[in-house]
């Protein structure tokens, strides 16, 4: 157990849906990450929080929503997904965004987008 | 930008043996960091080792080593006495040390351990 919850493990939802991912860790890091895992393919970095504020975007659709209210929580709203969007979305943390320390990964959602 | 290869979709390794899983990498840049994540089925990833490439040492850790060759832009990892609880999915990944918070990962390199 890294300290990084994830919640829910699985998802099913079709593309009229709206649908929230949850991550929650508990150690005291000061930033967060959302990452996108699909089959064969590099893990892509969807969006960076550092003490809350949103450091990083990458270009990521607007069809995905993040959201963190506090350092320990954050979230990923999702509407009107595309069957490509099926995957696994990881959450991470790490002390300091640009202190090169490690990341402490969530087991992630499998979503799958009908 | 970045670019992290793995070449092994797929390795296996007897138990108890040694086996090495390749990375290479393209950058520009002089400094750096190179990590291997490791992806069990728990799906959870665990960073397995680090290397800072201002350092000539190879990274250890326990039965994990790296062999880095900065000149060749490879990082490979090297398992010693493989045991079942390895098999895993294997990421190599790359970070500037230029305040970019971003880790470019390969596409990872299925590890099975054979009993």
């Amino acid at each position: 157990e890294t300290g990084v919850t994830q919640t829910p493990r699985h998802l099913v939802m079709g593309m009229t849906n709206k649908k929230s991912l949850k991550c929650e860790q508990h150690l005291g890091h000061n930033a967060m990450y959302w990452y996108k895992q699909s089959a064969k393919k590099p893990l892509e970095l969807m969006f960076v929080y550092s003490l809350e504020e949103r450091v990083e975007n990458n270009s990521v659709p607007s069809r995905f929503s993040p959201e963190c209210p506090n350092s320990s929580h954050l979230f990923l709203h999702l509407h009107t997904l595309q069957p490509e969007d099926s995957a696994l979305y990881l959450c991470a943390s790490s002390q300091d965004p640009r202190g090169h320390e490690k990341l402490f990964f969530g087991s992630g959602t499998q979503l799958s987008v009908l | 930008a970045q670019t992290v290869t793995q070449s092994q979709p797929e390795m296996s390794v007897q138990e108890a043996e040694t086996v090495t899983l390749s990375c290479t990498y393209d950058t520009s840049e002089s400094d750096y960091y190179l990590f291997w994540y490791k992806q069990p089925p728990s799906r959870q990833m665990i960073l397995v080792i680090r290397q800072e490439a201002y350092k000539q040492q190879n990274a250890t850790e326990n039965r994990f080593s790296v062999n880095f060759q900065k000149a060749a832009k490879s990082f490979s990892l090297k398992i010693s006495d493989s045991q079942l609880g390895d098999a895993a999915m294997y990421f190599c990944a790359y970070r500037s040390s230029e305040g970019q918070e971003k880790l470019t990962f390969g596409t990872g390199t299925r590890l099975t351990i054979i009993p």
